[in-house]
């Protein structure tokens, strides 16, 4: 079963930094680009950030670009988003998701996780 | 950025009805959407890609339509595990901010 599960959620305090994880499986994870979407109470989803099948290629919204990292691990088949500086604004359950096709080119994400909650608060 | 507009927001139905809810771009996406479904506490599913392609498994009852900058999903007749709230999101951008639209949600009349 093709599969994406994220963990490292937790309530953080402003300023602070925090690690989300997700793991793959049923799936070549290296052939696939993949993506980290949000969606905070309430609200609609917002993308933020991609990063190539291999790792070379990286984008971020602006929202929290210079804050926030995208790194994969191939071997572990595993995806991560580095978190700095957060922000209230930054609470949101955050999807780990991939591209329906392989290579740097898409029509949709075809496959979700079922979120991992970070909460910004003091 | 590409801006996409959802309407309605919410859109009151009854099981059997037939509902478009539209989708419009700030500029021309040509077929670069493609529709979500979203249910309380789940995430998203795919539903359609290239603005009309229907994803593996969707019902039929489920269609797309539309290009450049005007699309529709459209749901033939409503059944009861429809009632959810339904995304719009571009690909014309790609690889940089692909931007998703406001959501409709489809409640029960």
């Amino acid at each position: 079963e093709v599969q994406l599960v994220e963990s490292g959620g937790v309530v953080v305090q402003p300023g602070g930094s925090l690690r989300i994880s997700c793991a793959a499986s049923g799936f070549k994870f290296g052939d696939y680009t993949m993506h980290w979407v949000r969606q905070a109470p309430g609200k609609t989803l917002e993308w933020i950030s991609l990063i190539s099948w291999d790792g070379d290629s990286t984008y971020y919204a602006d929202s929290v670009k210079g804050r926030f990292i995208i790194s994969r691990n191939n071997n572990r088949d595993s995806l991560y988003l580095q978190m700095n500086s957060l922000r209230t604004e930054d609470t949101a359950l955050y999807y780990c998701t991939k591209d329906d096709r392989g290579g740097l080119r898409a029509w949709a994400f075809d496959i979700w996780g079922r979120g991992t909650m970070v909460t910004v608060s003091s | 950025d590409i801006q996409l507009t959802q309407s309605p927001s919410f859109r009151s139905a009854s099981v059997g009805d037939r509902v478009t809810i539209t989708c419009r771009a700030s500029q021309d996406i040509s077929n670069y959407l493609a529709w979500y479904q979203q249910k309380p506490g789940t995430a998203p599913k795919l539903l359609i890609y290239a603005a009309s392609t229907l994803q593996s498994g969707v019902p039929s009852r489920f269609s797309g339509g539309g290009s450049g900058t005007e699309f529709t999903l459209t749901i033939s007749s409503l059944q009861p595990e429809d009632f959810a709230t339904y995304y719009c999101q571009q690909f014309k951008s790609y690889p940089r901010r692909l931007t998703f639209g406001g959501g409709t949600k489809v409640q029960i009349k």
